[in-house]
């Protein structure tokens, strides 16, 4: 049973451009959440998704980054005109329909922006 | 707001030493807290939680006391393994949302053969 694969483990842009990360979470789980790890800080959480829906995104900031997890793909974090403060792991997990706080981590996406 | 305050690493210890990783909270009404563990080239996976004062939580060798007057949740083990080398992530649900954590600064600890 695959766990939660995201993709690209690694990601260069310059200032301005977009940054796309996948998630594709373990096989059964319909809930998504996004964390980000900015250098010395803890795991923050960013927003929570069901299958078409945000359920929770008061993490999100507020410009320039938006989250979807559609009917059929993986969930994509979309990250607008990037700037250096950006930069920062980017992890993704998911839990089944039980609410246990058990959630299921991949191995994140590190983005760099120069 | 809530927090989660996670002693400092790096750790490191010999095979078979005892170990404590501290980890103190703040928060309102009754929170739920968690361990998790990232081992090197993989996601954090959870490794045990607690969901009520006085509760204890083990798994592989691990325990962790939900100690609300001391509002800690120290992660001991008495005999590291090198096996053991990860990072350790303390963590509590917010508003006793499972679904939305809080996390400690993670503690990286070393077990040398």
């Amino acid at each position: 049973n695959a766990g939660v694969m995201q993709n690209p483990r690694h990601l260069v842009r310059r200032r301005g451009q977009e940054a796309r990360l996948r998630c594709s979470p373990m096989k059964g789980h319909s809930h998504v959440y996004w964390y980000r790890q900015l250098p010395e800080e803890g795991l923050k959480f960013m927003v929570y998704l069901q299958k078409e829906n945000i359920i929770d995104e008061s993490g999100m900031p507020k410009e320039r980054f938006s989250a979807e997890f559609p009917k059929e793909g993986p969930s994509i974090l979309r990250i607008q005109q990037v700037v250096r403060g950006d930069s920062a792991a980017y992890f993704c997990a998911s839990s089944p329909f039980s609410n246990t706080g058990e959630l299921f981590f991949g191995e994140g996406s590190r983005l760099t922006v120069l | 707001g809530n927090s989660v305050t996670q002693m400092e690493g790096p750790v490191t210890l010999s095979e078979e030493a005892f170990l404590t990783i501290n980890c103190t909270y703040t928060a309102t009404g009754y929170p739920s807290l968690f361990w998790y563990v990232q081992y090197p080239g993989e996601g954090l996976q959870l490794l045990l939680k607690a969901t009520k004062a006085d509760d204890k939580g083990s798994n592989k060798g691990f325990e962790a006391t939900y100690r609300k007057e001391t509002t800690s949740f120290h992660l001991e083990k008495g005999s590291v393994q090198v096996s053991d080398s990860a990072v350790y992530f303390c963590a509590l649900s917010d508003a006793g949302n499972n679904r939305k954590l809080i996390w400690g600064l993670g503690t990286s600890l070393a077990v040398n053969p």
